[in-house]
């Protein structure tokens, strides 16, 4: 089973309307959690942490659920613009190894 | 800040040239790292550093990588001999501490011929 895993998608969203993603972690001693967006040919870029409260950034909601071990990423009102790949990371306790998903392409549809 | 900087942005070699990346971190980030991505198995870290010395490697591929950091400001990635099979995007990142995620530079678009 791999560490992190992710809906590879793609998912085809209509412009406006609400996307959620969900990703799976297998280590429960994972300690750290992120979102990132990656564009298509850029780097990955933090779009988010994850804190244990869950937290809210303008459209954008982190929820971190350590019973069953996932995190999930809610985009509200999406926008064009917020098409590209995203994905998850965990780093696990007393580490700095950032492991990642595969990601999840969204596409926005005007 | 001017970010993660890496040097090249693309290389094409022949297989079994040697290639090296390089990378300058955001200053007063102590850790680094080198991850190697591709279509087929994503993000893979290769190594980091803390502190200028080398923590976990256990993600090299093979013996054709090895990477140094001889001080806070700067490291390498060296592949020798390159091969077909190395072809793929090397990104290098760093980092302040673990509660803060990573800054990722442009990366390498590495094409092994």
């Amino acid at each position: 089973r791999k560490e992190v895993e992710q809906d590879p998608g793609p998912f085809n969203v209509p412009e406006g309307a609400t996307v959620a993603f969900n990703c799976t972690y297998s280590n429960s001693a994972s300690q750290s959690f992120f979102w990132y967006r990656q564009d298509c040919r850029k780097e990955p870029k933090l779009l988010m942490s994850v804190y244990s409260s869950g937290n809210e950034d303008g459209r954008f909601t982190a929820q971190l659920n350590r019973a069953s071990q996932y995190i999930s990423l809610l985009i509200r009102d999406s926008k064009l613009s917020d098409s590209a790949t995203y994905l998850c990371a965990v780093i696990l306790i007393g580490n700095e190894k950032l492991t990642f998903g595969t990601g999840t392409r969204l596409t926005i549809i005007p | 800040d001017a970010g993660v900087i890496q040097s090249p942005r693309h290389e094409v070699t022949e297989m079994g040239q040697e290639v090296t990346l390089r990378c300058k971190p955001i200053s007063g980030h102590n850790s680094l790292f080198w991850y190697r991505q591709t279509m087929m198995r994503g993000l893979e870290l290769l190594i980091y550093f803390n502190n200028n010395v080398p923590i976990d490697d256990s993600g090299m591929p093979e013996d054709r990588f090895s990477a140094k950091m001889p001080n806070a400001s700067f490291s390498t990635l060296k592949i020798q001999p390159s091969e077909p099979r190395d072809s793929a995007v090397y990104f290098c990142a760093s980092s302040p501490g673990q509660l803060y995620g990573y800054t990722f530079g442009s990366g390498t678009r590495l094409t092994v011929v």
